[in-house]
């Protein structure tokens, strides 16, 4: 079966400090991986999605990147942290014809 | 373009009863799927139950059901026998065409009162 796996599940960053959240899958290969983002009490808001090795695109412009050095490798990356990056991150699987199976998800703080 | 509408921010059903949550959405594709996701307080992102547009037939799932209206383009679900640890935010997504991004309904908060 196809797993996923993503840390740590809290963060807490001071302003202007680099940031790295990792994402790895087991049970597949060439995965189609997304990171989004979600606020307090609001939905989720697409951030990169990789459709394999070195592939990424970018929804949204922002203080972030994202990295796929592995096929089940996604990482999350910033080289300063603004106090706006704060919030739940979430890594997900895409399953074709299933759905998205999603990480347990990093809460990042930005103090 | 695809969206996906939750017109009920919160909801609250009473412990034991029954309970719809509604969710519109807008496509010109023809096969497509539907899910309704489940994020507790955990914030965990739990997948409750999909359906496949080709699929005349609601999915179920023990106490979860679906009323899939194709041609009114509306997918609510129905929680029946509500139980405390139902108490989470449900989000209605869409995926479809040749793009397996999901799109996200903005969420409803369901209250479960003891």
């Amino acid at each position: 079966s196809q797993t996923i796996h993503q840390w740590p599940a809290t963060l807490v960053q001071p302003v202007g400090s680099p940031l790295s959240l990792e994402c790895t899958v087991e049970g597949t290969s060439n995965p189609n991986l997304y990171w989004y983002r979600q606020a307090a009490g609001r939905g989720l808001q697409l951030l990169f999605y990789s459709v394999g090795i070195g592939q990424i695109s970018s929804e949204v412009p922002q203080n972030l990147s994202a990295s796929r050095p592995q096929d089940r490798q996604f990482i999350l990356s910033s080289k300063k942290l603004l106090l706006s990056d704060s919030g739940f991150y979430l890594c997900a699987l895409e399953q074709p014809n299933y759905g998205y199976t999603f990480g347990s998800g990093t809460r990042l703080t930005v103090v | 373009a695809q969206t996906v509408t939750q017109s009920q921010p919160e909801m609250s059903v009473q412990e034991a009863e029954t309970v719809t949550l509604s969710c519109t959405y807008d496509t010109s594709e023809s096969d497509y799927y539907l899910f309704w996701y489940k994020q507790p307080p955990s914030r965990q992102m739990i997948l409750v139950i999909r359906q496949e547009a080709y699929k005349q037939q609601n999915a179920t799932e023990n106490r979860f059901s679906v009323n899939f209206q194709k041609a009114a383009k509306s997918f609510s679900l129905k929680i029946s026998d509500s139980q405390l640890g139902d108490a989470a935010m449900y989000f209605c997504a869409y995926m479809g065409g040749s793009n397996y991004q999901l799109i996200w309904g903005a969420g409803t908060k369901l209250i479960i009162k003891p």
